[in-house]
């Protein structure tokens, strides 16, 4: 079946970085984008960036800009989003998403299960 | 950016009765706009797409109207498992989404 799986949660410092993986299976993988959200404890859902599985482009919500890298491999049908310089208010649970067509622009279909990023010292 | 905004911040509702949500964008988005239903501990789920088209194996008591920067979700008669947040998300220009209203039992 399609499906998305992160990896596990992770426990970072302030000022570290943190590198969340997203192995997509049961479709192919470079005919899709894949956008990454990130939802802080008891609040709602922050799109982080997209980026093209079929070239690579990428577009990164202005206020990440910088601290943000996402890319895939396509050999393995796995995505990466690396959050560099973390803060406390970074701690959240990040997902990825399936974007649902071939088009740029559309809503998320497939969910991943969700990884924690704590940031604590 | 494109801001979106859900109303009302949580809804109660009794089983079986029905629940209207608002989403209102703060420009227009055509009809590039989706709703997702999110249970607590799980990702979000998506619901509707193109303001009014049901997502694979959602149920028919769930329907997306509205254009432009107005759009409702409606749930004809709410079940027990229908009890969740509920985000509204543009994808005329990028991405956002509203901040969710949570439908609780009354």
């Amino acid at each position: 079946q399609v499906q998305l799986v992160q990896s596990g949660a992770e426990v970072k410092k302030p000022g570290a970085s943190v590198k969340v993986s997203c192995k997509a299976s049961g479709y192919t993988f470079t005919s899709y984008g894949i956008s990454w959200v990130r939802q802080a404890p008891g609040q709602g859902l922050e799109w982080m960036g997209w980026i093209s599985a079929y070239n690579g482009n990428t577009n990164y919500a202005q206020k990440l800009q910088g601290r943000v890298t996402m890319t895939t491999d396509t050999s393995t049908s796995t995505a990466y989003m690396e959050l560099r310089s973390l803060r406390s208010d970074d701690t959240a649970v990040y997902y990825c998403a399936r974007v649902r067509s071939i088009a740029v622009y559309d809503a998320f279909d497939i969910w991943g299960q969700g990884t924690m990023v704590t940031v604590s010292s | 950016e494109i801001v979106m905004t859900q109303s009302p911040a949580t809804l109660s509702v009794s089983p079986g009765e029905r629940a209207t949500l608002s989403c209102r964008a703060s420009q227009s988005v055509s009809s590039n706009l989706a709703w997702y239903q999110q249970k607590p501990g799980q990702a979000p789920r998506l619901l509707i797409y193109g303001a009014s088209t049901r997502a694979t194996g959602i149920p028919a008591r769930f329907s997306g109207s509205g254009s432009g920067t107005e759009f409702t979700l409606t749930i004809s008669s709410l079940q027990s498992e229908d009890f969740a947040v509920y985000y509204c998300q543009q994808y005329n220009n990028w991405w956002t989404f509203g901040q969710g209203t949570k439908v609780e039992i009354k």
